[in-house]
């Protein structure tokens, strides 16, 4: 089935970094939704954005919904070692979707003390 | 803890034998959702109830799938004669609007 293309696949930083990530898709999207995921566990929510251009923070945690509605983009500042895991963006459309949530491909992140 | 739950979180099996899988959503949800989730891959869709009824089905649910949600509560994935490629985390999610869904822990499940 169709998945996004996240980027970075992985990144390795230091403790304090803050860090960018993104999403696109050839599909445009009604809502795009950021997830975390630890090893073994299920997908956890994290940010959910409705508008194009709409900006919304979750702590320390910031995603942005792409003016042209296929593309999304979440950054963590201040990175701390809970924040080890698999980043998953996911989009949904109203029609022609149906009531499934496409998911990326994933930002593996890694934090080094 | 009034979250998505699912049992059992790991089930081994040998091929060809067949498996259930219980997920119980967030109690005040109506819809339910299937997905499969391979490793190094994110989930893909398998099914969606609402209330009681399937309405979607991925063409990733091949015939030995079957999922039911009898009462419109808690739902039950069964697989018959397993294969080996089944092997994935099957992940139940539930929700009120279709966007934002709450998943459960998962069931790992390995064929031998």
């Amino acid at each position: 089935g169709q998945q996004l293309n996240q980027s970075p696949q992985s990144m390795f930083i230091q403790e304090g970094e803050d860090v960018s990530m993104n999403c696109t898709s050839s599909s445009i999207f009604n809502t795009w939704l950021w997830y975390k995921q630890d090893p073994g566990e299920g997908p956890v929510l994290l940010i959910a954005l409705y508008k194009a251009g709409e900006l919304t923070s979750n702590g320390r945690l910031t995603a942005q919904f792409g003016i042209t509605r296929k593309d999304s983009f979440l950054n963590i500042s201040a990175s701390i070692p809970s924040d080890v895991g698999i980043y998953f963006c996911a989009g949904f459309i109203l029609t022609g979707g149906g009531n499934k949530l496409t998911f990326g491909t994933g930002t593996q992140l890694k934090v080094e003390l | 803890d009034t979250g998505v739950s699912q049992n059992p979180r790991h089930k081994i099996t040998k091929r060809g034998q067949n498996v259930t899988f219980r997920c119980d959503p967030i109690s005040e949800h109506n819809r339910l959702y299937w997905y499969r989730q391979t490793l190094g891959q994110g989930p893909e869709f398998l099914t969606y109830f609402q209330n009681e009824a399937q309405l979607e089905k991925s063409r990733l649910l091949s015939d030995r799938f079957s999922a039911e949600r009898p009462k419109g509560s808690f739902s039950t994935l069964e697989i018959q004669r397993t294969e080996q490629g089944d092997s994935a985390m099957y992940l139940c999610a539930s929700s009120w609007t279709s966007h934002e869904q709450f998943f459960g822990p998962g069931t790992r499940l390995t064929v031998l």
